[in-house]
């Protein structure tokens, strides 16, 4: 089955700096990249995703990218704010079947 | 706009217990309905998924259950639960292809 692993599980940075989070995935069939936020004591929200057809896509200050040959992607926030503070969740998906597998996670602080 | 209720935000409960958590889904049809469960700190676990109304399929073997009476209806249920199951329930809904969950906000459960 499908094995994503997420790096690093916590990340500090200072307000105005980049932030990033990297995700690696083990099954090619895999086609469908949505990164979620977590906020303490919510329940996850989508907030970018990315289709294997598709390199990198933005959406304000955030932007995902991803290496098919690699099988790799990445989350990349901008101009970091301290609403951004949350856990990050990636996550790998066929989208013809159910089954979604996570990563672990990525707790993100952001330091005003 | 689809929207995803789920009840109750807390319980405590006493082991040996048994438990009902309810979530409905509105402003689709047929959903693909999930149960996860996060642990404290830690990441998503998925229980449960069902295509359709009496169809579900676990992931986890243990002392929980779910049930689908009705289209967008999606109960989590257990008999007796033990001190493991506490942890924060989250029921989410997808539809087919290239999409993302949508969560509902969350049951923080401690069984005392």
């Amino acid at each position: 089955g499908e094995n994503v692993e997420q790096h690093p599980s916590t990340l500090s940075v200072q307000e105005g700096d980049s932030a990033v989070i990297k995700c690696t995935y083990s099954d090619s069939a895999s086609n469908y990249f949505p990164w979620y936020k977590q906020e303490l004591g919510k329940g996850p929200q989508l907030i970018i995703d990315i289709r294997s057809n598709v390199g990198e896509k933005k959406d304000q200050r955030i932007a995902v990218t991803l290496n098919k040959t690699a099988k790799h992607f990445s989350l990349h926030i901008t101009e970091t704010q301290p609403e951004d503070s949350a856990v990050y969740f990636c996550a790998a998906q066929n989208g013809g079947y159910q089954k979604v597998t996570f990563g672990t996670g990525t707790k993100l602080q952001v330091i005003p | 706009s689809q929207t995803i209720h789920q009840w109750p935000a807390t319980l405590v409960q006493p082991v040996g217990s048994p438990l009902s958590l309810e979530c409905t889904v509105e402003g689709t049809s047929n959903p693909n309905l999930y149960w996860y469960r996060q642990a404290a700190g830690r990441g998503l676990q998925l229980l449960f998924y069902s295509i359709g109304i009496d169809q579900i399929s676990s992931e986890v073997p243990q002392n929980l259950s779910a049930s689908r009476p009705q289209d967008r209806q999606f109960i989590l249920s257990s008999k007796k639960l033990l001190l493991s199951d506490s942890g924060f329930y989250l029921c989410a809904w997808r539809g087919t292809g290239w999409s993302g969950y949508t969560f509902g906000s969350g049951t923080r459960l401690t069984v005392v």
